[in-house]
C-alpha cells in the first residue's frame, strides 16, 4: 500500500523531555511537511523539506527540530524549549513543492503531562 | 495579510438534508483552492481543487464553487449521510509560492 504513516498515534510525555514523532512515506514524494493543529485554529506549518538533506523553518519552528536524511523519512523532535507542545501533529508530503495537493498522514496526538 | 475564513464554525443537520459551507479568502495573487475533509483524529483528505478559471466542480455528493472575483468559495453537500460528519477545511495556495493558507474549518455533524 502506498501512503504516509505516522507513529505513534498517541504520545504522552513529561515536561522537560524531548520526544520524536515519526513520519514515513512510500509515495516517492520529494517534499514533506510538519503541521500543528490546535482547536479553533487552522493548520500551522512547523518545518518543511523540499529535498533530502534540506529543510526550512515554517511559521512556528521555535522549540522543534527536524532531519531529512532519507527521502522517505522526516522525523520531528519536540524539544523541552517548546512552551505549549500539547497538540495534534500532522505530517504531509507532496510530489514536489509546487504541487498543490499535500497528502496527509493520520496524525499524532501529543499530550504533555 | 493572506487569510482564509470559513463559516459557519459548526453546523448540525439531519441525515438526508443538504448544506453549504463557505470560504472567503484574501490570498492574492491566487493559484488554487482546495477543500479537505478531516474525520476526527485523522489527517485531512482532499475532496476537490479549484483553479482560477473553474467555477464549479463536483465529486459525488460534494460540489464546490469558486468566484475568483469576490474571492469566495462554497462546498455544497447533497443528501447528507452520517459519514459526512467531519471537519471541512478550505486551503488556498497563492501563485508563485509553495506555502498553503489553511482556514479554521467548519465542523459538520449529521444526525439520524
Amino acid at each position: 500500500d502506498g501512503g504516509i504513516t505516522q507513529s505513534p498515534k498517541y504520545l504522552f510525555r513529561k515536561e522537560g523531555q524531548n520526544v520524536t514523532l515519526s513520519c514515513e512515506q512510500n509515495l516517492n514524494h520529494d517534499a514533506m511537511y510538519w503541521y500543528r493543529q490546535d482547536p479553533g485554529q487552522g493548520l500551522r506549518l512547523i518545518y518543511y523539506s523540499q529535498i533530502v538533506n534540506d529543510f526550512q523553518k515554517g511559521d512556528i519552528a521555535e522549540g522543534y527540530s527536524v532531519s531529512r536524511e532519507k527521502k522517505e523519512s522526516f522525523p520531528l523532535t519536540v524539544t523541552s524549549a517548546q512552551k505549549n507542545p500539547t497538540a495534534f501533529y500532522l505530517c504531509a508530503s507532496s510530489i514536489n513543492p509546487n504541487s498543490g495537493e499535500q497528502f496527509f498522514g493520520p496524525g499524532t496526538r501529543l499530550t504533555v503531562l | 495579510k493572506n487569510q482564509v475564513e470559513q463559516s459557519p464554525q459548526s453546523l448540525i443537520i439531519l441525515e438526508g438534508k443538504n448544506c453549504t459551507l463557505q470560504c472567503n479568502y484574501t490570498v492574492s495573487p491566487f493559484s488554487n483552492l482546495r477543500w479537505y475533509k478531516q474525520d476526527t483524529g485523522r489527517g485531512p483528505v482532499s475532496l476537490t481543487i479549484m483553479t482560477f478559471s473553474e467555477n464549479t466542480k463536483s465529486n459525488g455528493r460534494y460540489t464546490a464553487t469558486l468566484d475568483a472575483d469576490t474571492k469566495q468559495s462554497s462546498l455544497h453537500i447533497t443528501a447528507s449521510q452520517l459519514s459526512d460528519s467531519a471537519s471541512y477545511i478550505c486551503v488556498v495556495r497563492g501563485r508563485g509560492t509553495d506555502k498553503l493558507i489553511f482556514g479554521t474549518g467548519t465542523r459538520l455533524q449529521v444526525f439520524p
